[in-house]
């Protein structure tokens, strides 16, 4: 079975402070990772993608993630935020092989504050 | 390009009746899905199909159905509805071509009560 943990429901940040949003996962083989945020009254967008290569992603609006294999965690960061980053994030996960569905978080709230 | 349309956004229905959200895709996209969204409780999948004709229950399918007759569309059925289904439904889709990224529609938010 596949599934992953964001354990904070909440971060809040100044503007301009470097962000971190945690997840954690947990899948019996190699791991995809995604990052998507939701956007009040909007469906979910894609942020970025871990599949393979190097374990430093660069995604969309300047975010970006680390894949840590040993830890089983894959972060998302951003050196500087802005308010209009203020969203709702989520992790997911899927294996790397077949046509398993992605499973998602619960999600962090991230508010950054002016 | 339109993308993954839901209908309706937005639907209250009284206990018992049912009903069926329409999800579409004009990207000729194989894989479709049909997630719930309950706040604090993330996503929660309902049913996906991996291409016309073939359809698979999720994690949480007990009172729906789904149907996947063309690629383009897959419906969501509500028989019976209850207070427990009151949530915000998302349909995504992906292509064997997207490289794993899934596109969303805009949700249907439905009430039961």
């Amino acid at each position: 079975a596949q599934s992953v943990a964001q354990p904070e429901d909440q971060v809040n940040v100044a503007e301009g402070n470097p962000l971190t949003v945690k997840c954690t996962y947990s899948v019996s083989g190699n791991p995809y990772l995604f990052w998507y945020v939701q956007y009040p009254n909007r469906g979910l967008q894609f942020l970025l993608k871990y599949i393979t290569g190097d374990n430093l992603v660069k995604g969309s609006y300047g975010f970006e993630a680390e894949f840590n294999k040993s830890q089983t965690s894959f972060h998302l960061k951003k050196p500087s935020a802005l308010v209009s980053d203020s969203a709702l994030y989520f992790c997911a996960v899927r294996l790397y092989s077949g046509n398993t569905p992605l499973v998602f978080g619960k999600g962090t709230r991230l508010s950054v504050i002016a | 390009n339109a993308g993954v349309t839901q209908t309706p956004k937005f639907r209250i229905l009284k206990i018992g009746q049912s009903m069926t959200l329409q999800c579409t895709q004009d990207m000729n996209h194989n894989y479709m899905y049909w997630y719930r969204q309950d706040p604090g409780m993330g996503l929660k999948l309902i049913y996906y199909s991996v291409g016309a004709g073939i359809t698979d229950k999720g994690e949480v399918p007990n009172g729906y159905n789904v149907s996947r007759s063309t690629t383009e569309d897959f419906p969501l059925r509500l028989e019976l509805a209850a207070p427990s289904q009151t949530s915000v439904y998302f349909c995504a889709s992906r292509g064997t071509r997207t490289n794993e990224k899934l596109f969303f529609g805009s949700g249907t938010q439905l009430s039961v009560l």
